[in-house]
């Protein structure tokens, strides 16, 4: 079982519409979770960070976090053009020896076609 | 200059080159860490430093070798690599090392010939 699970895609929708991405991990002792996009050819960038269960908005984006679950989701609505990107979902356990060590999904590919 | 800064940008080297990859936080971090992409694959952790002190080893092989001077610079020095040693090679920053989000500079794109 991997660490991080996400749908690779590609995730198409039309512009305007809500994106849904979605994320599940296996350690119970994750703490920290985060979502980058990564266009293609550049590094990550931070877009949203959820430490809570629960909802957390940030513009055009809530994150989305359930513990119970194992399951963390990143909503973009009024999707544009420029969302279309690949978007990295990734957790940091609480301690032990991984303690600081970002854990990355196999990213999820989104479009957004006008 | 801002965020976290790679040098260089991309590197062809041969297998038995020794070359440098540099990094530099202007955040005011505590935390610094070295990843690598490869094509197809998650973003692994190599290192990680934390106040100048390597904390982590990912098992990396000794080919590649990281030196943190202080707490603004990190270092991957590179000596005899392997093809499948090309990658996007990737330096981030965090406040400390631990729960905190975690900042990418815009990577090394490496190929070894």
């Amino acid at each position: 079982q991997k660490e991080v699970e996400q749908n690779s895609g590609p995730l198409s929708v039309p512009e305007g519409a809500i994106a849904s991405l979605n994320c599940t991990y296996s350690d119970r002792g994750s703490q920290s979770f985060f979502w980058y996009r990564q266009y293609s050819g550049k590094s990550p960038e931070l877009i949203m960070f959820i430490y809570s269960n629960g909802d957390k908005e940030d513009g055009r984006f809530t994150a989305q976090l359930n513990k119970a679950s194992q399951y963390v989701s990143l909503l973009i609505r009024d999707s544009q053009p420029s969302d279309s990107a690949t978007y990295l979902c990734a957790v940091i356990r609480a301690g032990g020896t991984s303690y600081g060590k970002l854990t990355f999904g196999q990213g999820t590919i989104l479009t957004v076609h006008p | 200059e801002t965020g976290v800064t790679q040098t260089p940008r991309h590197l062809v080297m041969g297998m038995t080159n020794k070359k440098s990859l540099k990094c530099e936080q202007h955040l005011g971090h505590n935390a610094m860490y070295w990843y690598k992409q490869s094509a197809k694959k998650p973003l692994e952790l190599m290192f990680v430093y934390s106040l100048e002190e390597r904390v982590e080893n990912n098992s990396v092989p000794s080919r590649f070798s990281p030196e943190c001077p202080n707490s603004s610079h990190l270092f991957l020095h590179l000596h005899t690599l392997q093809p499948e040693d090309s990658a996007l090679y990737l330096c981030a920053s965090s406040q400390e090392r631990g729960l905190y989000e975690q900042y990418f500079g815009p990577g090394t794109r490496l190929t070894v010939t």
